[in-house]
């Protein structure tokens, strides 16, 4: 199970982004990846392997966290990255998902 | 670049089987490194993982606990696409779905694989309603 917090993060452009996902048990960084969806799209990859910015990805984003805590920076925040991020978790014959931060402009 | 398009119909009746089709372009269903996916995402329930395909000299899936006894995913390798099927559904199956890719990767140092959906469909909305 992923846990994201906050539920809804409020911000304005410039600011600084602090996105956690805290998972029920220990899983191997390799297997954790950020997923960012706008209204009416399909999710889309930003991080994968806990650290790795995807092809494309600014290097605003990016990726921390080991064992059960994973945490998404977003710096300098652009009008364009309001949107809602899920974690996401590859296991033994499953995919899990965290229920998602909503990224709202403040 | 790989694409996945996706069809299928938009309504389906309560009882009766929801079908989907995730068409491959710039990729082959039978990639050693790949593995076909379905996903959807509601209000209620959020993204859920459905199941995947994959081959790997030969072809196997997994589906999730919740699917199993309802769930088909199945490569058509002379069409380059692969299906959902999921069976007997209800309104609580009204969700939109999703296909993917999730990549699997060695990690450049150890002996550990990536693993990621790198690519997603559009997205299809099913309603389930008679």
């Amino acid at each position: 199970v992923l846990t994201q917090s906050p539920g809804t993060l409020s911000l304005s452009p410039g600011e600084t982004a602090t996105l956690s996902c805290r998972a029920s048990q220990t899983l191997s960084s390799s297997y954790l990846a950020w997923y960012q969806q706008k209204p009416g799209q399909a999710p889309r990859l930003l991080i994968y392997g806990a650290s790795t910015r995807a092809t494309g990805i600014p290097d605003r984003f990016s990726g921390s966290g080991s064992g059960t805590d994973f945490t998404l920076t977003i710096n300098r925040l652009e009008p364009e990255d309001f949107a809602v991020y899920y974690c996401g978790q590859y296991g033994s014959s499953l995919l899990a998902f965290g229920g998602g931060t909503r990224l709202e402009i403040k | 670049q790989l694409q996945l398009q996706q069809s299928g119909p938009g309504l389906v009746k309560p009882s009766q089987t929801l079908s989907l089709t995730c068409v491959i372009s710039g990729g082959r269903v039978s990639s050693n490194s790949a593995t076909w996916t379905w996903i959807r995402q509601s209000p209620s329930r959020g993204l859920e993982w459905l199941g995947w395909a994959y081959y790997r000299s030969r072809w196997d899936t997994d589906y999730a606990v919740s699917m199993k006894s309802r769930i088909t995913i199945t490569p058509d390798t002379s069409k380059n696409q692969f299906s959902l099927h999921l069976t007997s559904v209800t309104p609580e199956d009204t969700a939109v779905y999703y296909c993917g890719r999730l990549m699997s990767e060695p990690v450049p140092w150890g002996s550990n694989y990536y693993h990621y959906i790198d690519v997603w469909g559009s997205g299809t909305t099913v309603t389930v309603s008679s």
